[in-house]
């Protein structure tokens, strides 16, 4: 299986910070890559797809980067609502996708 | 719009069984290719299995062959996945998740989910 591996685990910030997230494959995997926001006792919404694409009606202020094995999710300003854990997801090797195990988002 | 609603908590003994459901509302069934993904407590998220569409096939992932069945039933647009020999790593809460977008479906991500099912194992 293609492990992902996201870092940091946790990261503290502020209203109005940038705060960027990384996403490692294992192995390459082109663009096969996806973001998700999820909120605690709430399902996960879909914020970026093949690596860069924005979901419709996501805040312009999300984006996404990368191929191969690197990849980053940026928030270029934060705001109070986008105070959750994000996870990516690889769906290059049907029938093997795999999740990476999440990075919080905490207020500082 | 579209909308997954799943079925109630279920609490469960060791080596019982458990059948989570997940109606389809807003599109017919036959129209998306439906996955389960689980998310054990105050932890990640894990892919259980999906439909197939170029093969017309459900497929499981490896860590849950011949304890996961994933079926459907067309005509209530009703999407059920059954796990069977459970044990107390099994608790968790399973979600439904599919595409209504075919480009975001084909590149294997879901934009919808289902407001998920807690499963307890426990004696």
């Amino acid at each position: 299986d293609i492990q992902m591996t996201q870092s940091p685990s946790s990261v503290s910030a502020s209203v109005g910070d940038r705060v960027t997230i990384t996403c490692r494959a294992s192995q390459g995997i082109s663009s096969w890559l996806a973001w998700y926001q999820q909120k605690p006792g709430k399902a996960p919404k879909l914020l970026i797809y093949a690596a860069s694409s924005l979901q419709s009606g996501v805040p312009s202020r999300f984006s996404g980067s990368g191929s191969g094995t690197d990849f980053t999710l940026t928030i270029s300003s934060l705001q109070p609502e986008d105070f959750a854990t994000y996870y990516c997801q690889q769906a290059n090797s049907f029938p093997s996708w795999t999740f990476g195990q999440g990075t919080k988002v905490e207020i500082k | 719009q579209v909308q997954l609603v799943q079925s109630g908590a279920e609490v469960k003994k060791p080596g019982a069984s458990v059948k989570v459901s997940c109606k389809v509302s807003g599109y017919t069934l036959t129209e998306l290719s439906m996955h389960w993904v689980r998310q054990a407590p105050g932890k990640g998220l894990e892919w259980m299995g999906g439909f197939d569409p170029e093969d017309g096939e459900t497929i499981y992932a490896q860590k849950f062959q011949g304890r996961v069945t994933m079926t459907e039933d067309t005509s209530t647009d009703t999407a059920y996945m059954e796990l069977s020999s459970l044990r107390s790593e099994d608790t968790a809460v399973y979600y439904c998740a599919t595409a209504i977008n075919p480009v975001i479906g084909e590149l294997g991500a879901f934009d919808i989910w289902g407001q998920g099912t807690m499963v307890t194992v426990s004696s």
